[in-house]
């Protein structure tokens, strides 16, 4: 069956650090692959997307890259923010299903 | 840009009632889901529903739980008789028909949730 896998939590950085959370998924066929973010007290908001091998998806400074060779779509960016401090949450979309990661919380300190 | 709504944002409720969450998805998507969050935990699909009936349903969504659309906006989730267990946020979800995606990734738009407390 379809599931996606998150490193564990909580993570915290200082700002302006690196950022990796990592994602592997296990599939068949090709699914869509996912980053949502929820934000304290909110729902889950897409933060990007690729549909196929090689796909690079950014926003808002973050970018995760589907690999199929390692069934991996690890998201990262490059200086965090305080404004970062959310549960982030991979998954994977085939046709109408989705498969959610637990979710990673991270939190950026000034 | 359209979004998802649902009501209501909190609700308190004694153990056995019924309770009905209400959402109203993207007006032209075709594809609806409830998902359930409870406090901390990971996200957990429900149910999903297309042309007025449902399409899939996990082990979680038993008797007790039903969904409907009474109108041509609304998407309803209904429990019958609530469980402690049963606390959670409720998140509703849609998505627009493969005709209709840009990217041809199907992707689901949230809503804020509802978070029931049942005491």
């Amino acid at each position: 069956g379809n599931s996606v896998t998150q490193m564990e939590g909580p993570v915290t950085l200082s700002e302006e650090a690196f950022l990796t959370i990592n994602c592997t998924y296990t599939a068949t066929g090709y699914p869509s692959l996912f980053w949502y973010v929820q934000y304290p007290g909110e729902g889950l908001q897409l933060l990007l997307k690729a549909t196929k091998a090689d796909d690079k998806g950014s926003n808002k400074g973050f970018e995760a890259t589907y690999r199929k060779e390692t069934t991996s779509f690890h998201l990262e960016k490059g200086s965090v923010q305080v404004s970062d401090s959310a549960v982030y949450f991979c998954a994977l979309g085939y046709g109408q299903n989705f498969v959610f990661g637990p979710g990673t919380r991270l939190s950026v300190l000034p | 840009e359209p979004e998802v709504t649902q009501t209501p944002s909190h609700q308190v409720t004694q153990m056995g009632q019924e309770v009905i969450l209400r959402c109203v998805p993207i007006s032209n998507h075709l594809y609806f889901y409830w998902y359930r969050q409870i406090l901390g935990q990971k996200v957990e699909f429900l149910v999903s529903f297309y042309n007025n009936e449902i399409s899939e349903k996990s082990e979680i969504f038993d008797d007790q739980f039903s969904v409907e659309r009474p109108d041509g906006s609304n998407f309803t989730l209904k429990i019958r008789s609530t469980k402690l267990e049963d606390s959670a946020m409720y998140f509703c979800a849609s998505s627009p028909s493969p005709g209709q995606r840009l990217s041809g990734a199907n992707v689901l738009t949230f809503g804020a949730g509802s978070r029931l407390t049942v005491l």
